[in-house]
């Protein structure tokens, strides 16, 4: 099977500063990667993916980082604002999606 | 026009009753989901149906009884609630099942249940 966890439950984070969000999994055959971002009161959202032929993908404020040899992933937030209070998990794809324990991200204004 | 809903948003009931959360996407997908949350805010899977075919049933209580009358929909029967059932409850969907090796999956979900259980 597949573990996925976080090594951080909680994160505080200064307005304007970058956050980074780590996560481990097991499964050296995993190959497609997912972030996503929970609200308060909401369900999950995709926040960005990578597969595992990539180790960086970058979108808007977001990066992801893939380091398949230590099978690490982290999602780089950048200049953090209030409205990235949430918890976040990462996911790993095999022949069904596994969740991570998620972080619970909260920005100090 | 939301891609996934489900109703009611909040559930709230006495232990012993039956209840029912209905899932209904409209993104066409061939595979919808049912996880549970706990207050710890972890993502458990339950049920997976693929084209109104179960193919992942985890370990869950038989008195959870979910049904799929077409890919659409995606229902979650709970008979004889227990106060362990309290949790927010997620329907979820994918274009198709995913596979190791295959085209890049996303789940897309819904708004959420909170089950109350007293």
């Amino acid at each position: 099977g597949e573990s996925v966890g976080l090594h951080l439950p909680t994160l505080s984070v200064q307005e304007g500063d970058n956050s980074i969000i780590n996560c481990a999994y097991s499964n050296s055959a995993s190959d497609y990667f997912i972030w996503y971002k929970q609200e308060s009161g909401k369900g999950p959202q995709f926040i960005i993916d990578i597969r595992s032929n990539m180790d960086k993908r970058q979108g808007q404020r977001v990066t992801v980082l893939l380091n398949k040899t230590v099978k690490h992933l982290s999602l780089q937030i950048a200049a953090t604002q209030p409205g990235d209070s949430a918890v976040y998990f990462c996911a790993v794809t095999g022949n069904q999606f596994y969740f991570g324990t998620g972080t619970s991200l909260t920005v100090i204004p | 026009d939301t891609a996934v809903s489900q109703t009611p948003k909040y559930l709230v009931t006495q232990m012993g009753n039956d209840k029912s959360i209905k899932c209904e996407q409209n993104l066409g997908h061939d595979t919808m989901y049912w996880y549970k949350q706990d207050s710890k805010k972890f993502l458990k899977i339950m049920f997976s149906y693929n084209n109104k075919e179960l193919i992942i049933n985890e370990t869950v209580p038989n008195r959870f009884s979910p049904k799929s009358p077409d890919k659409a929909h995606l229902n979650l029967h709970i008979n004889s609630l227990e106060l362990g059932d309290s949790a927010v409850y997620f329907c979820a969907s994918s274009r198709t099942i995913p596979i190791t090796g295959g085209l890049n999956e996303k789940l897309f979900f819904g708004s959420g249940t909170q089950l109350s259980v007293l």
